[in-house]
């Protein structure tokens, strides 16, 4: 099966630092990819969509300037969270979806930020 | 917009069945899906309902009924590892048919 991976699975900083995370898709082509955050005991909420080689979207309420979304490649998208604070403290989620016209969406591990 | 309601928790014995409800408002839609997560876990995919009626996969089978925008997960023969939480989502007609995720249930399985 199509396999999404995400780095760092955890990561601690400190207020006011910026944090990259990745998204890869491992053995297949991904047009489109999704960002998702989840807080505690909360559903996964729709950050934004990026497509490889445009802007990506964003979903209302989200900042764009805050969370840089970047699909430079089929396989690999970052999503870096500038001058983060504690409340930014998540899980941060992707998804992926291949090029072959199926709309299965693969998620990743996910990635646990902490900010102190 | 769009929305998706869940009951926010079930509970359940080991053996038992379980139904999980899901009712949604969407501006589009192009089917719904159903995930399950354990704590500290990413989705993992359960089932895919475009059409009306019952899809069954294994111990797990979910319904669609479009006209009233509802759809259910039946969970049968439960075991402690089915304990998780479980989300609806839907998939929009629209833009880039973006999944968005139901309100979440958690399933607690007890002995």
């Amino acid at each position: 099966g199509a396999v999404v991976s995400q780095h760092p699975s955890r990561v601690i900083c400190k207020s006011g630092t910026s944090v990259k995370i990745e998204c890869r898709s491992l053995d297949f082509q991904a047009t489109t990819m999704f960002w998702y955050r989840q807080f505690p005991k909360q559903s996964l909420m729709l950050m934004a969509t990026s497509n490889e080689g445009s802007k990506a979207t964003y979903e209302q309420g989200v900042e764009k300037d805050k969370f840089l979304i970047n699909h430079a490649s089929l396989t690999l998208s970052t999503l870096t969270v500038t001058s983060a604070h504690p409340e930014d403290s998540s899980f941060y989620i992707c998804s992926a979806r291949g090029t072959s016209g199926h709309y299965e969406q693969y998620f990743g591990p996910g990635t646990r930020l902490t900010v102190t | 917009g769009q929305s998706l309601e869940q009951p926010s928790e079930v509970t359940a014995v080991e053996g038992a069945i379980v139904q999980i409800n899901c009712t949604y408002q969407t501006s589009g839609f192009y089917g719904l899906s159903w995930y399950q997560q354990h704590d500290g876990g990413a989705p993992t995919f359960l089932s895919y309902n475009a059409l009306d009626g019952l899809e069954e996969t294994g111990r797990f089978s979910s319904f669609l009924s479009r006209s009233d925008s509802y759809g259910y997960l039946l969970l049968q023969e439960l075991q402690m590892k089915d304990s998780a939480s479980y989300f609806c989502a839907v998939r929009s007609s629209t833009g880039f048919q973006k999944l968005v995720f139901g309100t979440g249930t958690r399933l607690l399985v007890s002995p």
